[in-house]
C-alpha cells in the first residue's frame, strides 16, 4: 500500500547533539513537508520541497536543516541550535505545490530531550 | 492576515449523540480551501474533506456533515450519532491560492472524547 513511513517513531536527544528524522513516501508525490506539533498547538511548518534539490523555509525554520536529494525521501535534522526541539513531528506530502491538493501525512516522531 | 480559529478545545459527548466541531477562518484572498483532517491516538492526520471558496453546498458522508457560510467565514463539522471510534483531534486548515506559498494554515484542534 502506498503511503507515508517516518522514523523511529520515538527519539531521544542528548544535549548539543544533532538528530535526523526519517521521511520517505511511495505515493510518487512531487511536494513533501515538515511540520511541528506542541500540545495544544495547530500544526506549523517548518520546510516544504517542491521538487528534487529544491526546499523552502516555512514559519519556524531555525535550528532545522532538510536535503531533498531523492523525490521519495525529506529527512529533517533538529540540530542543536534547535533549543526547545521536544515536540511531535509529522511529515506531509502531496501530488503537487498547489494550495488545493490535499495533504497526505505519516504517523509522526516523537522527540524528547534526555 | 489568514488565521483559523478552532474556539473548542475539548469536547465529551456520550455515544450516539450528535456534535458539531466549529471553525472560523480570515483570508483576504479571494479563492481559498479549507480541509477538515482527523488526528487519532496514533497519530497520523487523515484527510477527511476539502472545500473551496466557491462551492457552498454542504455535503454529508455518512455520518460526517459539512456547514460552509462564506457570509460568517465559517466551515463547521458535524457527525451524527458519534461512536467511540470518532474520539480524536480534529483540525480545521486554510489554504490560499494566492499567497505565493502552498502553506496550511492549521486551527489549533478540538479534541472529541467520545465516552460509550
Amino acid at each position: 500500500d502506498g503511503g507515508i513511513t517516518q522514523s523511529p517513531k520515538y527519539l531521544f536527544r542528548k544535549e548539543g547533539q544533532n538528530v535526523t528524522l526519517s521521511c520517505e513516501q511511495n505515493l510518487n508525490h512531487d511536494a513533501m513537508y515538515w511540520y511541528r506539533q506542541d500540545p495544544g498547538q495547530g500544526l506549523r511548518l517548518i520546510y516544504y520541497s517542491q521538487i528534487v534539490n529544491d526546499f523552502q523555509k516555512g514559519d519556524i525554520a531555525e535550528g532545522y536543516s532538510v536535503s531533498r536529494e531523492k523525490k521519495e525521501s525529506f529527512p529533517l535534522t533538529v540540530t542543536s541550535a534547535q533549543k526547545n526541539p521536544t515536540a511531535f513531528y509529522l511529515c506531509a506530502s502531496s501530488i503537487g505545490d498547489r494550495s488545493y491538493q490535499p495533504q497526505h501525512f505519516g504517523d509522526g516522531t516523537r522527540l524528547s530531550i534526555l | 492576515a489568514q488565521k483559523v480559529t478552532q474556539a473548542q478545545t475539548e469536547i465529551s459527548v456520550v455515544e450516539k449523540e450528535d456534535v458539531t466541531l466549529d471553525c472560523v477562518y480570515e483570508t483576504r484572498d479571494t479563492t481559498y480551501y479549507l480541509f477538515w483532517y482527523k488526528q487519532p491516538p496514533s497519530g497520523e492526520l487523515v484527510f477527511l474533506i476539502r472545500r473551496n471558496s466557491f462551492d457552498e453546498q454542504n455535503e454529508i458522508s455518512g455520518r460526517y456533515s459539512w456547514n460552509f457560510q462564506k457570509s460568517t467565514s465559517s466551515f463547521n463539522f458535524t457527525i451524527t450519532a458519534s461512536q467511540v471510534v470518532d474520539s480524536a483531534v480534529y483540525f480545521c486548515a486554510l489554504s490560499e491560492a494566492h499567497s505565493g506559498t502552498y502553506k496550511y494554515i492549521f486551527g489549533t484542534g478540538t479534541r472529541l472524547k467520545v465516552l460509550a
